[in-house]
């Protein structure tokens, strides 16, 4: 299994609290990837990263953002959580962004 | 717009019938066709790349193929372990994201 690890793996808040959840991988990949599930919808792509300090939007970026100050973490910040923003969060890692991309456990996460 | 559809969303199955799931695509420019399997309550576990038109990949009772359309994933004489919903994702040329389809929810009957 690829090294990734993701915290906290579940956590409850309230509506317009910060939360900022943690993706550490330990493979040295270049890429990481936020991605949100949610049912009907499927895996969507939040943020990515494609290098130290480097990062792009992905397709529901609005009330999100993320930081990588180190190649090993990739965080991801809602600043002012919502009941909208209520998801299993996946963090993947890529080595060359063109190939195949491996995921973490998943945070689960409910905003009441 | 970059489109995946998968079908059917839920297929149930006896032991040992086999069968395919299929994933169809609108993109412009395919760079790649992935194919992963998700258990409950855990992230998805990469089973296939695919490349090109023509191109098959197997691995245990699964076999992956891909035309300039769709792709398949034929399931041979599964078994109860098989259980999982699929996904297929594309990635477009220039592009490092992958576009998911809603996934194929799988049961196999023992």
């Amino acid at each position: 299994d690829a090294g990734i690890t993701q915290s906290p793996r579940h956590k409850v808040t309230e509506t317009g609290t910060p939360v900022t959840l943690r993706c550490h991988q330990t493979e040295n990949h270049r890429y990481m990837y936020w991605y949100r599930q949610d049912p009907g919808h499927g895996l969507r792509l939040i943020h990515y990263s494609y290098g130290v300090k480097d990062t792009d939007k992905g397709e529901v970026s609005d009330g999100y953002s993320v930081s990588r100050s180190k190649t090993e973490d990739f965080l991801l910040t809602l600043e002012s959580a919502t009941s909208s923003q209520t998801s299993v969060y996946f963090c993947a890692i890529s080595s060359l962004g063109v190939d195949e991309q491996f995921f973490g456990p998943g945070t689960r996460l409910t905003v009441l | 717009e970059d489109q995946v559809t998968q079908s059917p969303e839920a297929l149930r199955l006896q032991e040992g019938e086999s069968s395919s799931l299929n994933c169809s695509y609108t993109v412009s420019g395919l760079r790649g066709l992935f194919w992963y399997r998700q258990d409950p309550g855990k992230g998805p576990e990469f089973l296939f790349t695919l490349y090109s038109a023509g191109e098959e990949k197997e691995k245990e009772r699964l076999k992956a193929t891909l035309t300039k359309k769709e792709s398949f994933l034929h399931i041979t004489a599964p078994k109860p372990e098989d259980s999982a919903t699929y996904l297929c994702a594309v990635q477009t040329g220039g592009s490092e994201k992958l576009v998911f389809g809603k996934g194929t929810k799988l049961t196999v009957n023992p």
